[in-house]
């Protein structure tokens, strides 16, 4: 079983759309999560942080974490074209151990 | 505005030639490290180095060696290039205990013929 697991897509959703991305783990010692946007041909940016459960919000973004299904969560509200891209999850035990990255879902919101 | 400056786009190169990857980074980070990325399998870490002249393995350290002689720049290197040493490679830094808020360059596509 690989450490973080998630669904590579592709993600095709219309413009204005809720999207949820998702990404499990096995790990129970990992308290930081991030998610990261990758345009294509660009390297990754971090996007949202999050420490231990719960959630974060930032604009059209929100970032939930459930430690006790080792799940989480990245919704974008509103969804535009702007925001087609690959989305990494990233998690990590302490904010200075190595970060474990899953594969990435690839999303496309269509005008 | 921070940047991590890979020094190449693209690259294509022979197999079995020695092949260099550079990275600067202008915001006096730390720590800097080097990643791969292929379809399907994310990102993985090859080396990485939390102050100069110190480097540590990661994930998949085989066929590559890094380099740290300054603090801001972090190169990699390929001993003797293969063809599944195809890929995108990518430098990453961050500040010593901010390992989670990493920066990254635009990436390197290296294709070994």
């Amino acid at each position: 079983q690989k450490e973080v697991e998630q669904d590579p897509g592709p993600l095709s959703v219309p413009e204005g759309a809720i999207v949820s991305l998702n990404c499990t783990y096995s790990n129970s010692a990992f308290q930081y999560f991030m998610w990261y946007r990758q345009y294509s041909r660009k390297g990754p940016e971090l996007l949202m942080y999050t420490y231990s459960s719960g959630n974060k919000e930032d604009g059209r973004f929100t970032a939930q974490v459930d430690k006790s299904s080792k799940y989480i969560s990245l919704f974008i509200r509103d969804s535009q074209p702007s925001d087609s891209a690959t989305y990494l999850c990233a998690m990590s035990g302490t904010s200075y151990d190595k970060v474990i990255f899953g594969p990435g879902t690839s999303l496309s919101v269509i005008p | 505005d921070v940047k991590v400056t890979q020094s190449s786009r693209y690259l294509v190169k022979r197999t079995g030639e020695k092949v260099f990857l550079e990275c600067v980074q202008d915001m006096d980070h730390e720590n800097m490290f080097w990643y791969r990325q292929d379809p399907g399998l994310g990102l993985r870490l090859i080396y990485f180095s939390y102050d100069v002249k110190m480097k540590e393995k990661g994930d998949i350290p085989e066929g590559y060696s890094v380099s740290r002689e300054k603090k801001e720049r972090f190169s990699l290197i390929l001993e003797s290039a293969s063809t599944n040493q195809t890929s995108m490679y990518l430098c990453a830094s961050s500040s010593l205990h901010r390992a989670t808020e990493a920066f990254f360059g635009q990436g390197t596509r290296l294709t070994v013929v």
